[in-house]
């Protein structure tokens, strides 16, 4: 079974500045797929990037990017010039291409918070 | 982007009574959706795969008797809590693929359950 690793509770940043969220993973695949999503206070949970394993290239979506490291199964998302409005819960999740067994398996999340 | 809807937002029902809760994909069709449970300050957990025309499938220490899944039509899928305790109070949420399974996941706004 994948397993999906959040190693930071929580973190806070200046409005602004830039900053780092952790991830790893555990699996014995080598085609998948890896997701960032964010839950605000509203719980509404949004896609933030989406990364397909057997690409090099790593994801950009405008402040958020991500650094995929396949052999060492680390997929930590970066968020430039924070927001007040990026304040939120960030899981990391997986999901395995394996026809029949396809499902996000989550992290245990990072709160994030931006402070003014 | 993709809207999923969810009805109601809130319910509170007390011991002993059966509640539906309704996932809908407002803008396209998806012949699977997925259920999750979150508990308060935790991450979400995968309850079952809903198949559009079959069973559902659920997950390891689901009881499949007590949360009962319907996926009747290609943009409809609903979860009943049967006999709810107090123990099944929990953020509920949905969510479908657009296209194929393993594309992004769009999530509905969740529905908080209260058992009293």
């Amino acid at each position: 079974a994948q397993t999906v690793t959040q190693s930071q509770p929580e973190t806070s940043v200046q409005e602004a500045e830039t900053v780092t969220l952790s991830c790893t993973y555990d699996t014995s695949e080598n085609n998948y797929y890896l997701f960032w999503y964010k839950q605000p206070p509203s719980r509404q949970m949004i896609l933030v990037i989406r990364q397909e394993a057997y690409k090099q290239q790593n994801a950009t979506e405008n402040r958020f990017s991500v650094n995929f490291q396949k052999a060492a199964k680390s997929f930590s998302l970066k968020i430039s010039d924070s927001q007040l409005g990026d304040t939120a819960m960030y899981f990391c999740a997986f999901m395995t291409s394996n026809f029949g067994n396809e499902k996000l398996t989550f992290g245990t999340g990072t709160r994030l918070t931006i402070i003014p | 982007g993709a809207v999923v809807s969810q009805h109601p937002s809130r319910v509170i029902c007390k011991s002993g009574t059966s509640v539906k809760i309704e996932c809908r994909s407002l803008d396209f069709q998806a012949t699977t959706m997925f259920w999750y449970r979150q508990f308060p300050k935790q991450s979400l957990m995968l309850m079952a795969t809903s198949n559009e025309g079959s069973k559902a499938t659920y997950e390891q220490g689901v009881e499949k008797d007590k949360f009962l899944i319907n996926h009747a039509s290609l943009t409809l899928s609903t979860l009943t809590v049967t006999s709810a305790h107090p123990e099944d109070s929990s953020f509920y949420i949905c969510s479908a693929p657009r296209g194929y399974i393993t594309d992004t996941q769009y999530f509905g706004p969740g529905t908080r359950l209260t058992v009293l």
